[in-house]
Formats: C-alpha cells, structure tokens, sequence
C-alpha cells in the first residue's frame, strides 16, 4: 500500500533551535516529493523535490531528498516564533496519484 | 496575482443536512483539486479536474458527495446528507496543466453536529 510517514508528529523547540523533520514514502512510480508549510490556513508551497542528493534552499530553509532510501528531511535553523506551524510532505507517483503525510506540528517558544 | 478563493470558509449544519462548497481558482490554473483534511490528518484528495473533465475521484464518496466544474473555472463541492464524520477542513487546491506544485485556497471549515 502507498504511505507517506512523516516524522516527528508533533515537536516543541526553542527560539534558536535547528530542527529536522523526516518524510519518508513507499510508492510506484515515484514523480516529486513536495514540502508545503500549513499555518491557520492554506497550506504553503516551499520546495519540491525530484532528485537525490540535491539540496532546495530558501532562507533558514532547506531540503534534500534520498531516492535511494525513500526519504526526505526538512532543516530548519536559528528558528523563530513565526516558523510554529504544521509542515507537510506530499509524494507525488505514478500519473496523477498524490499522497500527503499526516504532518509535523512545530511549535517555536520565545 | 490573486490566490485561490474559497467560499463560505465556516460551516456548521446537522447531520443529515445538504452543503456546498465554492472555489475559484487562480486565473489560467487548468487544474483543480478539493482535499478532505480531518483534524490531526494531512490532506485527502477527493478529486482533481483538469479543465472540466475529472481525473481522479477514486476516493470520493459519490453515495453522498458530488463536484463539478461545468465551465472549466469554478468548481461546487457538495455533500448531500452529510454524516458527522465529514466534520473536515475542505481545501481547493490549483495548478497549471501537468505542473507539480499545487496553490491552496484558505479552505471552508465544516462542522456537523
């Protein structure tokens, strides 16, 4: 069966702090993998990801993909307040099918 | 460049009771997703069009739920009785033909009592 795990499901961390988040997939077919971040509202696209070993980078973000062994890991660094949010990992395979994880809830203390 | 929009963005009905759901995506998206999100879940897509026809929707519940696009932009979800179980954030998702990334409407929070 297709599954998208991600983990930590929930992380408290510190002003400062750097934080990994793990997504990994079991699919057919395998196309993209995406990060979005998911505050109050829609969910945010951040980076996509379809070949290993390259890293995405925006700001304190960055992102890289292992193809070889099924997983993604969101860095975070120096975090702030305003990075507590849900981060979310969706693989896309096959045609059209794409699946998203259940999510990591970070949450970011002064 | 205007995002995706979404109409109501709160509900609350009794079960048993109809809902629809609006969403207009952003100008020139031929494709169009609605995700089912339950509290604590990442999204479940329900179905996704590409300009009028649908795609996939494997995983709608067509007992209860139904969509439509007729013209291509718009597109009408509706749940018809609804259960206490459809209880969910309903999230519109769009994007350019055979593009990956995916653009979010702020999504309508159903509550069934």
């Amino acid at each position: 069966e297709d599954k998208v795990v991600q983990s930590p499901l929930s992380l408290v961390v510190h002003e400062g702090d750097t934080v990994t988040l793990n997504c990994s997939y079991e699919v057919t077919n395998f196309r993209s993998l995406l990060w979005y971040k998911q505050e109050k509202k829609a969910p945010t696209f951040l980076f996509m990801l379809t070949s290993s070993g390259i890293e995405k980078k925006s700001g304190r973000l960055s992102s890289i993909l292992d193809k070889k062994e099924l997983f993604s890991i969101l860095n975070i660094t120096a975090t702030q307040t305003g990075d507590s949010a849900i981060y979310l990992c969706a693989v896309k395979y096959n045609n059209n099918d794409m699946r998203f994880g259940a999510g990591t809830r970070l949450t970011v203390k002064p | 460049e205007a995002g995706v929009a979404q109409s109501p963005r709160y509900k609350i009905i009794e079960k048993r009771q109809s809902v629809a759901f609006w969403c207009n995506p952003i100008s020139g998206h031929a494709t169009l997703y609605w995700y089912q999100q339950i509290l604590g879940q990442g999204p479940k897509l329900l179905i996704q069009f590409q300009n009028n026809g649908v795609v996939d929707d494997s995983q709608l519940p067509k007992d209860r739920f139904s969509a439509e696009r007729l013209k291509g932009v718009d597109s009408t979800l509706k749940i018809q009785p609804a259960k206490l179980e459809d209880s969910a954030v309903y999230l519109c998702a769009s994007s350019f033909q055979y593009q990956e990334t995916q653009y979010f409407g702020p999504g309508t929070r159903l509550l069934v009592l």
